[in-house]
């Protein structure tokens, strides 16, 4: 299985920053990478496929990067809706796998 | 826009069959561009593929659950289920159904997901 490993475990960051999260895969996964934002008690919502493309609706202040075995998200201007967990996830081989997750908290 | 809508029992016994159906509402599971997967996430913890499945009926599962999950599908009713046999406390999740769009011709990502529902296994 594709491991992919999401640093840091926790962020803390106030409303304003520019936050980025890592995300690593075991090996090369090409650019078939999405990125998703989960609230407590909700379902989990797609922000970035194919490492790079902003989902339609999500705002452009998320973007993503990276290609092979080293991926980003960034946030250029935290704003209140976005404390919450994120996940990469990498659909190049079975079975898809998740990285244990990104929360971000309010510093 | 599409739904999709997760039920089935909230409780059940060690070693049953767990079996949970998921409704696709304003859209045709019949479609070319489209999977129809299942994922799960332990109270407090990441998410798991379980496994995903075409209108056709092929099946995709994950091999740490291969041996205990049957996936099917009904095109007339629009739905998708899971079955999942001998199921233990380490079951017990949120269960989420998901649609998994194809697009630029690349492999299917998770674009639409049910509400959830959450499955305790216990006796």
């Amino acid at each position: 299985d594709i491991q992919m490993t999401q640093s840091p475990s926790t962020l803390s960051a106030s409303v304003g920053d520019r936050v980025t999260i890592t995300c690593r895969a075991s090996q090369s996964i090409s650019t078939w990478l999405a990125w998703y934002q989960q609230k407590p008690g909700k379902a989990p919502n797609v922000l970035i496929y194919k490492a790079s493309n902003l989902e339609s609706g999500v705002p452009s202040r998320f973007s993503g990067s990276g290609f092979g075995t080293e991926f980003t998200l960034t946030i250029s201007s935290l704003q209140p809706d976005d404390f919450a967990t994120y996940y990469c996830q990498q659909y190049n081989y079975y079975p898809w796998t998740f990285g244990q997750g990104t929360r971000v908290e309010i510093k | 826009q599409v739904q999709l809508q997760e039920s089935g029992p909230g409780l059940v016994k060690p070693s049953v069959t767990l079996s949970l159906t998921c409704s696709v509402s304003r859209g045709s599971i019949r479609s070319t561009t489209h999977y129809w997967g299942w994922v799960r996430q332990p109270p407090g913890k990441g998410l798991e593929w379980i496994g995903s499945i075409f209108y056709t009926g092929s099946t995709y599962y994950n091999p740490s659950l291969e041996s205990r999950v049957t996936f099917s599908v009904d095109t007339t009713k629009n739905q998708f289920s899971l079955r999942l046999g001998s199921v233990t406390a380490a079951d017990t999740a949120v269960y989420f159904c998901a649609r998994q769009s194809v697009r630029e011709g690349g492999p299917p990502f998770f674009d639409l997901w049910g509400q959830g529902t959450l499955v305790t296994v216990s006796s």
